[in-house]
């Protein structure tokens, strides 16, 4: 069966600090892979996803950045973390012509 | 993707039937309908998908309108577990890859 891993759990961090959050996916290959964010009190986000190995697209400008250094892996950077990039980060895959997304357990992340 | 309109929030007590509604009236021929659930600190997780026929699974069931401008997500016995955000999203098929629009969703609240 297929399982995907977040880590950490939850984050606390400075303004201007950087940022990694890393979502690997098991028992599947070549998922489409996806970054979504989720502020306090808001709806869900979609920010970025991926097709392949190295193939990023990005929903909405911002301070953040992914990569897929791997078929299975993608991680959520970013040079200068903001106050306003707090929030609930979940990561989520799907396997094409399935339509269903699955998502991980989420990174809360807290910047102070 | 085509907008979708549901209730803010809805309540219904623990084992008996709930029906979520949700309206689409611009869905084009080939938007899926999507339901997703998120329980509280968690993802979101997939619940059901449908075209035009209606669709049970182990989950819920989903009846679709014959102009497909409206569904209803059924739950047949609620409990306090099914408490929760319930997002209907529509996704293009011939989109792709492309990550899925959530709304605020309908808040379930089941009363025991």
């Amino acid at each position: 069966s297929q399982t995907i891993h977040q880590w950490p759990a939850t984050l606390v961090q400075p303004v201007g600090s950087p940022l990694s959050l890393e979502c690997t996916v098991e028992g599947t290959s070549n998922p489409n892979l996806y970054w979504y964010r989720q502020a306090a009190g808001r709806g869900l986000q979609l920010l970025f996803y991926s097709v392949g190995i190295g193939q990023i697209s990005s929903e909405v400008p911002q301070n953040l950045s992914a990569s897929r250094p791997q078929d299975r892996q993608f991680i959520l950077s970013s040079k200068k973390l903001l106050l306003s990039d707090s929030g609930f980060y979940l990561c989520a895959w799907n396997n094409p012509p399935g339509y269903e997304q699955y998502f991980g357990p989420g990174t809360r992340l807290t910047v102070t | 993707d085509a907008k979708t309109t549901q209730p803010n929030s809805m309540e219904s007590n623990e084992e008996e039937p709930v029906h979520l509604p949700c309206n689409h009236s611009t869905i084009s021929g080939t938007d899926y309908i999507h339901w997703y659930r998120q329980l509280p600190s968690q993802g979101p997780e997939y619940v059901i998908h449908g075209l035009t026929s209606n669709v049970n699974n182990r989950m819920a069931s989903l009846a679709i309108a014959e102009d497909r401008k409206s569904s209803t997500l059924i739950l047949h016995r609620a409990t306090l577990r099914d408490a929760a955000v319930y997002y209907c999203i529509l996704r293009d098929a011939v989109r792709g890859a492309d990550g899925l629009t959530f709304g605020k969703g309908t808040h379930l609240i089941i009363q025991p």
